[in-house]
């Protein structure tokens, strides 16, 4: 069935570090894909999109890159800050409408 | 502007009670969905209203599990005769249509049935 996953469920960095966090998924049609961003006792966060017809997608210190030939996602957080502790979910729209959560990455930056 | 907002924040049942879990999506947002969320886990899909609509229940669990969304915008979440797997957090999200914009999630309702 469709499955949108994380390649690892947990991410340690030094502050100041950049961060790179990646998920595969598995269904080729899907064509929106958000990544969201979940702090302890909080809803999930919008922190970028990106459509199947780009392949990089900027914002403010995170860069989503789409790789369709291998149905590759990755978020890349810059100069990672304390605040930025959180779990991390890429998610994904298929056919029927509906956004497919992947398991999380847990990022853990330290001082 | 105001965001989704979701009531009770937390809510304890003891085993057998009937729950009502309740969402104020964004102002002016069609779409409307409800997701439950175990710990440790994403957000797994329930059911989804376009305006009054319910165009999708396929993910819930059971048929103690009720959506309703009766003029368009509130939207109640109900769960009759709660078991202890019942205990997640349920999360309502709002865009303004559908399969084309981010979901808005609200801070969701921890339930724990005892």
């Amino acid at each position: 069935g469709e499955s949108v996953g994380l390649h690892l469920p947990t991410l340690s960095v030094q502050e100041g570090d950049n961060s790179i966090i990646n998920c595969a998924y598995s269904n080729s049609a899907s064509d929106y894909f958000i990544w969201y961003k979940q702090e302890s006792g909080k809803g999930p966060q919008f922190i970028i999109d990106i459509r199947s017809n780009m392949d990089k997608r900027q914002g403010q210190r995170v860069t989503v890159l789409l790789n369709k030939t291998v149905k590759h996602l990755s978020l890349q957080i810059a100069a990672t800050q304390p605040g930025d502790s959180a779990v991390y979910f890429c998610a994904e729209y298929n056919q029927g409408g509906k956004l497919i959560f992947g398991q999380g990455t847990e990022l853990s930056v330290k001082p | 502007g105001a965001g989704v907002s979701q009531s009770p924040r937390y809510k304890v049942a003891k085993r057998g009670q009937d729950v009502a879990l309740r969402c104020d999506p964004i102002s002016g947002h069609v779409s409307l969905f409800w997701y439950q969320q175990a710990l440790g886990q994403g957000p797994e899909f329930l059911t989804y209203f376009q305006n009054e609509a319910q165009l999708d229940k396929s993910g819930l669990p059971s048929d103690r599990f009720f959506a309703e969304r009766p003029e368009g915008s509130v939207s109640t979440l109900k769960i009759q005769r709660t078991q202890q797997e019942d205990s997640a957090v349920y999360l309502c999200a709002s865009s303004i249509d559908r399969g084309n914009s981010p979901l808005h999630f609200g801070n969701g309702t921890r339930l724990t049935v005892t």
